[in-house]
């Protein structure tokens, strides 16, 4: 059974940073592209950032271009996000997905956890 | 950057078909999917490449997509399937590609 697990949300100060994480299992990790979506509370679905199965290509959206940074370690089975200054419109809850493909082609979402929750508030 | 465009909200009654709409330009030239969320809970795949259904989700649901239109339609709706659906994209037209959401809408079943 496939299972992403996020973790390292919290409430943060705007202009400070956080590391998020997921945790795969139920699938080899390191045969697929990896991807953040976060969700504003009561808003839609955007998209953030996704990554390649080997990191060799890497997307992110113009709202976090230049302040998060999407890395992946295969030997862990592990995703992560780094969010440095952060804005309190990052305020989200962010789920880790799972694309049915090795690169950042035609990508769609074939597995969610269940999320964690950011909030950017002084 | 690319845009798509849904209807907030879509009301439906029991047993009756639901359609639930995709806007985008030329969307037919690109593979459209869909997904599920109640509340409190992570979205969940129900359509992938226009048309495909996962394993798990029901025949009731179906797509198509042509032309600047993409459409959920949800059979013999039920009570169950009252939830927000999102339509996506995969966005390679610029020189960076993104996934692109729907701004979603919310199924009412009556």
């Amino acid at each position: 059974e496939v299972q992403l697990v996020e973790s390292g949300g919290g409430l943060v100060q705007p202009g400070r940073s956080l590391r998020l994480s997921c945790a795969a299992s139920g699938f080899t990790f390191d045969d697929y592209a990896m991807h953040w979506v976060r969700q504003a509370p009561g808003k839609g679905l955007e998209w953030v950032s996704g990554i390649s199965w080997n990191g060799g290509s890497i997307d992110y959206a113009d709202s976090v271009k230049g302040r998060f940074t999407i890395s992946r370690d295969n030997a862990k089975n592990s995703l992560y996000l780094q969010m440095n200054s952060l804005r309190a419109e990052d305020t989200a809850l962010y789920y880790c997905a799972k694309a049915p493909s090795a690169q950042l082609v035609r990508c769609y979402f074939d597995y969610w956890g269940q999320g964690t929750l950011v909030t950017v508030s002084s | 950057s690319y845009v798509l465009t849904q209807p907030p909200s879509v009301s439906v009654a029991p047993g009756k078909t639901a359609r639930i709409t995709c806007g985008g330009n030329n969307i037919g030239s690109k593979s459209v999917h869909w997904y599920q969320q109640k509340p409190g809970q992570a979205p969940v795949l129900v359509i992938y490449y226009d048309s495909d259904r996962p394993s798990g989700i029901p025949e009731r649901f179906s797509g198509s997509n042509s032309g600047n239109t993409a459409t959920l339609t949800i059979s013999r709706v039920e009570a169950g399937d009252e939830a927000d659906y999102y339509c996506q994209v995969w966005d390679s037209s610029s020189d960076h590609p993104e996934g692109v959401f729907g701004g979603g809408t919310k199924l009412t079943v009556l």
